[in-house]
C-alpha cells in the first residue's frame, strides 16, 4: 500500500547513544515532516523539507539532525539522547501541489531514553 | 505559547448523536484550518480542511466551522459511530509556511 513508512517502531536507548530513525515514503511527495507527539503538548515540528536537497529548522530542532537523503527518504538523527527526547516521532509527506495541505503520516516510532 | 488550543482533552457521546469538536486560534495570520483522527499505535489521518474564505465545509457525516471573528472552529460529526472513537487534533497554517501548527487533542468516546 502507498504510504510513509517508518522504522523502527519502538525503540529503548540508553542516554548519550545515538540512533537514526527512518522514513520513506512512494507518494512522490515533494515536503516532508518530523513531528513529535508528547502527552499534553499536541504534536510539534522538529524539522521539514519543503523538496529535495533542502531542510528547515521546525519549532524544536535542539538534539536533533536531519537528512534528505533522496525524494522518498527523509532521516532524524538524534546524536546524544537525553530522557526529554522520550517520545513518539512521526513522519509525514505532503504533495505540495495539493489543494487541501492534508499531511500522510507514518505510523510512528516510540523512542524511550532511560 | 499555545496557538491553537482544544480546551476539552475529553468528550463521550452516545452513538448516533452529535459530536461537536471545539478548538480556538490565537494568531490571526492563520489561513487554512485541518482536522486529523487517530487511533491508538496510528498516525494521525487527514479528516477535513477549511479555508479561511469560508465559514462551513462538509464531508459526509464530517462538517467544520469557522467564525473567524471569534478565532474559532468546530468539527460535528452527525450521527456519531463506534468507529469515530479517537483522538482528533485540530491544526492550522499561516499562508505560504509549510509548518503547521496543532493542537493538544481531544479524546472522543462514542458510547453504543
Amino acid at each position: 500500500n502507498a504510504g510513509v513508512t517508518q522504522t523502527p517502531k519502538f525503540q529503548v536507548l540508553k542516554t548519550g547513544q545515538s540512533m537514526t530513525l527512518q522514513c520513506a515514503q512512494d507518494m512522490n511527495h515533494n515536503s516532508m515532516y518530523w513531528y513529535r507527539q508528547d502527552p499534553g503538548m499536541g504534536l510539534r515540528l522538529i524539522y521539514y523539507s519543503a523538496s529535495e536537497g533542502t531542510t528547515d529548522k521546525g519549532e524544536v530542532p535542539n538534539g536533533y539532525n536531519v537528512s534528505r537523503l533522496n525524494k522518498r527518504e527523509f532521516s532524524l538523527r538524534l546524536e546524544s539522547a537525553a530522557p526529554s527526547q522520550t517520545s513518539v516521532y512521526f513522519c509525514a509527506s505532503r504533495d505540495s501541489t495539493a489543494v487541501n495541505y492534508g499531511y500522510t503520516f507514518g505510523s510512528g516510532t516510540r523512542l524511550t531514553v532511560v | 505559547d499555545q496557538q491553537v488550543k482544544q480546551n476539552s482533552p475529553s468528550l463521550s457521546v452516545q452513538e448516533g448523536r452529535i459530536s461537536i469538536l471545539n478548538c480556538d486560534y490565537t494568531n490571526s495570520m492563520f489561513d487554512y484550518f485541518l482536522w486529523y483522527k487517530k487511533y491508538p499505535a496510528e498516525g494521525p489521518t487527514f479528516l477535513i480542511s477549511i479555508s479561511s474564505i469560508k465559514d462551513k465545509n462538509e464531508d459526509g457525516r464530517f462538517t467544520v466551522f469557522l467564525n473567524k471573528s471569534a478565532k474559532h472552529l468546530s468539527l460535528h460529526i452527525v450521527p456519531s459511530q463506534p468507529g469515530d472513537s479517537a483522538v482528533y487534533f485540530c491544526a492550522a497554517r499561516v499562508f505560504g509556511n509549510e509548518k503547521l501548527t496543532f493542537g493538544t487533542g481531544t479524546r472522543l468516546t462514542i458510547i453504543p
